[in-house]
């Protein structure tokens, strides 16, 4: 089965700072999928941004970032130029290349990042 | 149309009351999703529709019960439930994962239950 484990409950950023968020996951699969999805107040999840695992180009979405290791399995997102419309709960979250609805989603347990003003 | 509508945003419902949480999508997407999440926890996947076909039964309690009447509207009919059951209920949708193409979900915003 697949894990996911993000070990930091919580982090702080200074706004305008860069803060990173760490991520590692375990699958015996090789054609994957990884994702960071942002939930704010508001509870709405929002997808950040999205790595496919058989690309070794980092991803990268305006201010967000990841760095992809896919041998170590892990996945940060580096969030530059924090802003703080940025704080909110950010989970890691991977979904096996398959065919079908029947490849599940698999979340880490969260991140709370706040961003100081 | 980019979202996923989710009514009523909020609910208060009794032990012996029979209600339904409602989610709508115009994205063309044929897998849709319902999750129950815990305050500060990650999404727990309950059932999955593909083409209007529940595909995945996570073991949900039967007072649960997922309905999907076309391929725009899910919905979840609540019947007999416990205060534990309090939680927000998220609705997503995806296209239908292909073998050489996969998706991230478009959530809701979801549905804040709470049974007194």
């Amino acid at each position: 089965a697949q894990t996911v484990t993000q070990s930091q409950p919580e982090m702080s950023v200074q706004e305008a700072e860069t803060v990173t968020l760490s991520c590692t996951y375990d699958t015996s699969e090789s054609d994957y999928y990884l994702f960071w999805y942002k939930q704010p107040p508001s509870r709405q999840m929002i997808l950040v941004i999205r790595q496919e695992a058989y690309k070794q180009q980092n991803a990268t979405e305006n201010r967000f970032s990841v760095n992809f290791q896919k041998a170590a399995k892990s996945f940060s997102l580096k969030i530059s130029d924090s802003q703080l419309g940025d704080a909110a709960m950010y989970f890691c979250a991977y979904r096996r290349r398959s065919f079908g609805a029947n490849s599940k989603l698999t979340f880490g347990k969260g991140i709370t990042l706040s961003v100081r003003p | 149309d980019t979202e996923v509508t989710q009514t009523p945003k909020h609910l208060v419902m009794g032990m012996t009351n029979k209600k339904s949480l409602k989610c709508e999508q115009h994205m063309g997407h044929r897998a849709m999703y319902w999750y129950k999440q815990k305050a500060k926890k990650p999404p727990e996947l309950m059932f999955v529709y593909s083409y209007e076909k529940l595909s995945i039964n996570e073991s949900v309690p039967s007072r649960f019960s997922p309905e999907c009447p076309n391929s725009s509207l899910l919905n979840l009919h609540l019947h007999a439930l416990q205060p534990e059951d309090s939680a927000l209920y998220l609705c997503a949708s995806s296209p239908v994962p292909r073998q050489d193409q996969n998706y991230g979900y478009t959530f809701g915003s979801g549905t804040r239950l709470t049974v007194v």
